[in-house]
């Protein structure tokens, strides 16, 4: 799996658009781009993925670069229950495994 | 309901012991895997099962036993137990190897300590 780069920590004010960058300057034509993040004491939580497409769903968007070597987590409306560590993780199609990093820790203020 | 459920939440137990943590998905999914979370943070698997077959074995030691009687059970059991033991530990699973990219689904961990 690729390995991707991103910031050790962000901080957002609540009510605004949290955008978290990644970078998978190495990543593969086969490896989509997963996003997890995991708030305290709590398993990781599945946020949304995608291959070459931006994607969105009910929790974020996914806006991924033309060349697919950088991507951003956009959280539209960021409240203090999204304060959390967020994991991109580029995952070979198929693999039966996430390799996780360190993450961001974003942390959400009132 | 409980997607991915594991039991029990807090377990602490001395050194030498031997204890076994529990998994139940219902999801319907065949792939089921153990990760573990050490002191700082990291996130790493530790087993994949595919429909009760052991895929992935992360160079675990072998007083680390995984056991799945059926697809949507994997439980851990661990034999004399060290301190280094001490962390949280997540049960997950996926439906196969989709070429669309299988999602996995965590449990909410159990959190070991050996004192």
């Amino acid at each position: 799996d690729a390995k991707t780069t991103q910031p050790t920590s962000m901080d957002c004010a609540e009510g605004r658009a949290a955008n978290l960058p990644c970078n998978h300057s190495t990543i593969s034509g086969n490896e989509y781009v997963y996003w997890y993040r995991q708030i305290h004491s709590q398993g990781p939580q599945y946020i949304i993925h995608g291959l070459k497409n931006n994607e969105t769903n009910e929790m974020a968007s996914l806006i991924i670069t033309e060349d697919r070597k950088s991507s951003t987590l956009i959280l539209p409306h960021a409240t203090l229950r999204d304060t959390a560590v967020y994991y991109c993780i580029a995952r070979i199609q198929g693999a039966q495994k996430l390799v996780f990093g360190q993450g961001t820790r974003l942390t959400i203020n009132p | 309901d409980t997607a991915v459920s594991q039991t029990p939440k807090y377990l602490v137990t001395q050194m030498g012991n031997d204890k076994s943590i529990k998994c139940e998905q219902n999801l319907g999914h065949d792939t089921m895997y153990w990760y573990k979370q050490d002191s700082k943070k990291f996130l790493k698997i530790m087993f994949s099962y595919n429909n009760k077959e052991l895929i992935i074995n992360e160079t675990v030691p072998n007083r680390f036993s995984p056991k799945s009687p059926d697809k949507a059970h994997l439980n851990l059991h661990i034999n004399s137990l060290e301190l280094g033991d001490s962390a949280v530990y997540f049960c997950a699973s996926s439906q196969g190897t989709g070429i669309s990219g299988n999602t996995i689904y965590f449990g909410e961990g159990s959190w070991l300590t050996v004192v």
